[in-house]
Order: C-alpha cells, then sequence, then structure tokens
C-alpha cells in the first residue's frame, strides 16, 4: 500500500497570487498524478507527472497555469498561478501501484489540499 | 476526458436498507473501481472489477460489471450512518494509466 501526504491541508490565497501544493509518498511510484475537483463535482486529471520528464498535461490545462515538478520517485509539486477564484477546488495527488500478480492495480490518493481563492 | 455517468446523483435511505448505485461508461476498459468520498476529503479505494469479472464482493460492497451493457453497480448492503459519502465510479482504458472517473453518486444514510 501507500501512504501519500498532501501540504498544505487548506489554504485561502487572494486573486493573482500562486500557491505550491506538495505531495509525498512513502514509497517509490514511477508516476503520480494530478486531479482537481471543483466544488459539488467530479475529479478531473490535470496532468501526469513523470520523474526526470516533463508532466504531460490534459485537454484544457496548460504548464504555464499548473507548473508541476518531480524531482524524484517520491515527491511532487503542483503550482497553481496567477489564481482566479474559478480555480476554487480541492487539488489531489494520487499515485498507484502494482500487486503482486502485476495483472491489477490499486490507486491511491492524498487527502487533497482545499483552496479558496478571494 | 470520458467522464462516466452514475445514477443516481443522490441517494437516501434508512439505516439498514440496502443502497444501490450504477455507473455507465462509454469506452473498454481494462478495470472498473469504485471509490467512496467523505465530505469533500482525500478519496478511499473500496474495490476493483476486472473487465473479465462479472461480480466481486467486499464485505458489504458487491459490485456487478456488465461489458456488453457498459455498466457497473455497486451494493451496500446493511446500510450504516457511517456509509454516508459520496461514491465515485472510475474506469482504467486499455492503452494508459490514467482513471477517468464518474459523475458520482451522494448517498446519505439516515439514522
Amino acid at each position: 500500500s501507500a501512504v501519500i501526504s498532501q501540504k498544505p491541508s487548506r489554504d485561502i490565497c487572494q486573486r493573482g497570487t500562486s500557491l505550491t501544493i506538495q505531495c509525498q509518498v512513502d514509497s517509490q511510484v514511477t508516476m503520480m498524478f494530478w486531479y482537481r475537483q471543483q466544488p459539488g463535482q467530479s475529479l478531473t486529471l490535470i496532468a501526469t507527472a513523470n520523474q526526470g520528464s516533463e508532466a504531460t498535461y490534459e485537454s484544457g490545462f496548460v504548464i504555464d497555469k499548473f507548473p508541476i515538478s518531480r524531482p524524484n520517485l517520491t515527491f511532487s509539486t503542483l503550482t497553481v498561478s496567477n489564481m482566479s477564484p474559478e480555480d476554487s477546488s480541492i487539488y489531489l495527488c494520487s499515485c498507484f501501484l502494482w500487486d503482486l500478480t502485476g495483472s491489477s492495480y490499486e490507486q491511491y490518493f492524498g487527502p487533497g489540499t482545499r483552496l479558496t481563492v478571494t | 476526458s470520458q467522464q462516466g455517468e452514475e445514477d443516481p446523483q443522490a441517494l437516501s435511505i434508512q439505516e439498514g436498507e440496502n443502497a444501490t448505485m450504477n455507473c455507465s461508461y462509454k469506452t473498454s476498459i481494462n478495470n472498473l473501481q469504485w471509490y467512496r468520498q467523505n465530505s469533500g476529503r482525500g478519496l478511499v479505494h473500496l474495490i476493483l472489477i476486472r473487465s473479465n469479472e462479472r461480480e466481486k464482493h467486499s464485505g458489504r460492497l458487491r459490485v456487478t460489471l456488465d461489458t456488453s451493457k457498459k455498466s457497473s453497480s455497486l451494493l451496500i448492503t446493511a446500510s450504516r450512518a457511517a456509509d454516508t459519502a459520496s461514491y465515485f465510479c472510475a474506469t482504467l482504458n486499455f492503452g494508459n494509466e490514467k482513471l477517468t472517473f464518474g459523475t458520482g453518486t451522494r448517498l446519505t444514510i439516515i439514522p
């Protein structure tokens, strides 16, 4: 199994500023994922954070707005840049681990960072 | 992204009753997973069912998968107040390791 921690757990930020969210996994993992969950909505994948290469962004998300770092196999950061009230969401990081048979995996999620932009 | 649909969007039942939630998806999948989320917190993985499986049990949870109809159901038996949460299905498609989440069902158990 994997335990994921995120910092901060919540923050209230002013419009136009940036916030960096940290994600720490207690196991080495190949891929880490960043999701956004807008109020009352489901989860939407922002990007896949690959160690040693640039993150892969989903449609509608760009590196200038959500720069991601992945310096090693247990850590990643997501920055929400030049924030507006529309960025108010829960941001979750995630990873998956294959089971011992290598035929299926379980995906683990951090507790989330609740961001409010005023 | 192709997001699955879940129904109902919200469900309220008495404690002790069974709760059934349904999920439909659009593309061929490798597996389908169900998650629980309490009050906007992190997600908890409940159960995974592979595309070649039809039914799976875990405690009070029963999941079915019908790949011909591209649908799945989650049954929670003998519900408890602690089961109050949002439940999401998520599919893993062939060729990538990215989960696509459904719209979710908000389940409320009335004591």
